[in-house]
């Protein structure tokens, strides 16, 4: 059974940083490419960070450009996000996905339960 | 950038109605479009992928239409477990972006 569990959220100030990671179990990790998405509260879903199977290829939104890096441990079957430069706009529910191939822009077929990154002064 | 409008942002229905959804892209994305169902509180869902193939355990009461700029998500007989928001999803090139959801409400 394919699980994602995020962790990493919590309280952080305007102009901070974070880190959130996903751990995958029950597939081959390094065969998917993997995601990550938002949601502020009451709005709908944000894609934000795309990443390949092995790693070697990235791609972000025009909103996190340059502030967030998406990433991957494969030997210990991880994703991350590294959030940068924060604002309170990026305040939201981040969910890892897992895509269906090993390069990006893929459906995304399995979700994590979501970390909620809250950040405010 | 390829923006995703989706059409109605609220529905009011009945259990047993048939309710379509429309999303359009702001260019062609051939069938590169995934529909997902969100329930308060909890992660999406993957309903249907490449426009009208129906997710493994998805009922069939759900099916998808359309390609290249105008695409539907149709529930026939819906049920109660039904009521949620529906967002579709364009995934024809590396960054992906979604329709703003629709929410399904009980009429």
């Amino acid at each position: 059974e394919v699980q994602l569990l995020e962790s990493g959220g919590g309280l952080v100030q305007p102009g901070g940083s974070l880190r959130v990671s996903c751990a995958a179990s029950g597939f081959t990790f390094s065969s998917f490419a993997m995601y990550w998405v938002r949601q502020a509260p009451g709005k709908g879903l944000e894609w934000v960070s795309g990443i390949s199977g092995g790693g070697g290829s990235t791609y972000d939104s025009d909103s996190v450009k340059g502030r967030f890096t998406i990433s991957r441990d494969n030997s210990k079957n991880t994703l991350y996000l590294q959030m940068n430069s924060l604002r309170v706009e990026d305040t939201a529910v981040y969910y890892c996905a897992k895509g269906t191939r090993p390069t990006p822009g893929t459906s995304h077929e399995h979700w994590g339960q979501g970390t909620l990154v809250t950040v405010s002064s | 950038d390829i923006q995703m409008t989706q059409s109605p942002s609220t529905l009011s229905a009945s259990v047993g109605d048939r309710v379509t959804i429309t999303c359009r892209a702001s260019q062609t994305i051939d069938n590169w479009l995934a529909w997902y169902q969100q329930k308060s509180g909890k992660a999406p869902k993957l309903l249907i992928y490449k426009a009208s193939r129906l997710e493994s355990g998805v009922p069939s009461r759900f099916s998808g239409s359309g390609s290249d700029t105008e695409f539907t998500l149709t529930i026939n007989n819906l049920q109660p477990d039904d009521f949620a928001t529906y967002y579709c999803q364009q995934y024809i090139g590396y960054s992906c972006s979604f329709g703003q959801g629709t929410k399904l409400e009980i009429k």
